[in-house]
């Protein structure tokens, strides 16, 4: 069964710390994602990877960064929290063959507090 | 770039009734339409997905239909029971430069099903 796994399902932290969220996926995925959840916003792309060391700007990457040293794992990097980033944080992969539909696998989620 | 506007953004059904969601998306060359389902504190889940050389895509009791020229489309669930309960989240996409391009997301509709 596919999965992806967000290491924390809550974390409070205090303004100007700085935030590591990881995300692992056992599906050999080229592609993962940072999404951004909050009530009636909806789903919003902070950052993507289709490699490797690769990376892209999402919707809303001010304030936020990313790494992908492994194929597996994708941090999303908070330098210095901010209230403003108090949020659900979904991390997905999905394949990346040409012809794929670009099913979207979630993770269960990690929710942020920042005081 | 690509909008996704979705209504109503809450829905209440006695069980067994239809519900019907509706979306709208203002990128003519989009062609991939999935409908994600998210349970309470869980990760959105595909449930059903319609590509624009089709106008309707039925899997038991719940079905999606596409009108391009109106560049709407809807899911509609019959029956509905107490664990179709969830948030659902329409999303449109288009192949570009043979992949698909990142989902753009509506901002979700929270369904309620009393028994």
């Amino acid at each position: 069964d596919v999965k992806v796994t967000q290491s924390s399902r809550y974390l409070v932290k205090r303004t100007g710390e700085k935030v590591f969220l990881e995300c692992v996926q056992d599906m050999d995925h080229e592609n993962m994602f940072w999404y951004r959840q909050d009530p009636g916003l909806g789903l919003r792309l902070i950052y993507f990877s289709y490699d490797v060391k690769m990376k892209e700007k999402g919707d809303i990457p001010e304030g936020y960064s990313v790494s992908r040293e492994k194929k597996e794992r994708f941090s999303l990097i908070l330098e210095s929290a901010s209230t403003n980033q108090t949020s659900m944080y979904l991390c997905a992969s999905s394949l990346s063959h040409s012809g794929n539909t670009g099913e979207l696998f979630f993770g269960e989620g990690s929710r942020l507090t920042v005081l | 770039g690509e909008n996704v506007e979705q209504h109503p953004s809450t829905l209440s059904v006695q069980e067994g009734d239809s519900a019907v969601i509706k979306c709208t998306y203002s990128d003519s060359a989009s062609n991939y339409f999935p409908w994600y389902k998210q349970e309470l504190g869980k990760g959105p889940q595909l449930i059903i997905d319609i590509r624009s050389n089709v106008g309707e895509k039925k899997d038991q009791r719940i079905a999606v239909t596409l009108n391009k020229t109106a560049k709407h489309f809807s899911l509609h669930i019959t029956e509905t029971q107490p664990e179709d309960s969830a948030v659902y989240f329409c999303a449109a996409s288009r192949f570009y430069g043979g992949s698909q391009g990142n989902l753009i997301f509506g901002k979700g509709t929270k369904l309620s099903v009393k028994p």
